[in-house]
């Protein structure tokens, strides 16, 4: 699976869009972006993946670079809720397993 | 209802005390996973069952036993408690759904069973 970096930390006014970023340049052509988030210590909550194109949910968007070597997570407004570390993860399907980096830890300001 | 649910929350033992988590999804998934995360943090994958057929173990020692009566259920069994072996486990389920656009894999995490050993 390919190396994820992402930022160590970043901070977020309430009500602005968060804009989370991950470097994935050595991924392959079969491997997934998933982002995962983890608030306080509970266990990792699934937000969203992609291949290729950029994807929308209910809770975030995800752009991908066309070269697929780097994505951004964006919460379009962030609550004091989406304080959390938010991780990156490039994973092809059947791995059976995720490998998880450091994460960014983002924190949204009143 | 909860998806994936471990027990117990919170388990405070001895050292060379022998110890079991459990996990259950009511997903309907077909695969199952251990992971550890520790005091920095860092979530690192144990252990994974695909149809109640271990398919991966990370190097873990041997005192760390998984069990999987069936495709529902995960246990963690832990011999001879070490010190070292304080963390938070956190148990995941997933299937894989192959699509003619976008596979999905999503592994969905339980609330973790936090270890102290003393």
């Amino acid at each position: 699976d390919a190396k994820t970096t992402q930022p160590t930390s970043m901070d977020c006014a309430e009500g602005r869009a968060a804009n989370l970023p991950c470097n994935h340049s050595t991924i392959s052509g079969n491997e997934y972006v998933y982002w995962y988030r983890q608030i306080h210590s509970q266990g990792p909550q699934y937000i969203i993946h992609g291949l290729k194109n950029n994807e929308t949910n209910e809770m975030a968007s995800l752009i991908i670079t066309e070269d697929r070597k780097s994505s951004t997570l964006i919460l379009p407004h962030a609550t004091l809720r989406d304080t959390a570390v938010y991780y990156c993860i490039a994973t092809t399907s059947g791995t059976y397993k995720y490998i998880f980096g450091t994460g960014t830890r983002l924190k949204v300001l009143a | 209802d909860t998806a994936v649910s471990q027990t117990p929350k919170y388990l405070v033992t001895q050292m060379g005390n022998d110890k079991s988590i459990k996990c259950e999804q009511n997903l309907g998934h077909d695969t199952m996973y251990w992971y550890k995360q520790d005091s920095k943090k860092f979530l690192k994958i144990m252990f994974s069952y695909n149809n109640k057929e271990l398919i991966i173990n990370e190097t873990v020692p041997n005192r760390f036993s998984p069990k999987s009566p069936d495709k529902a259920h995960l246990n963690l069994h832990i011999n001879s408690l070490e010190l070292g072996d304080s963390a938070v486990y956190f148990c995941a389920s997933s299937h894989i759904t192959w699509g003619p656009n976008q596979d999905t894999d999503t592994q969905y995490f339980g609330p973790g069973t936090r270890l102290t050993v003393l």
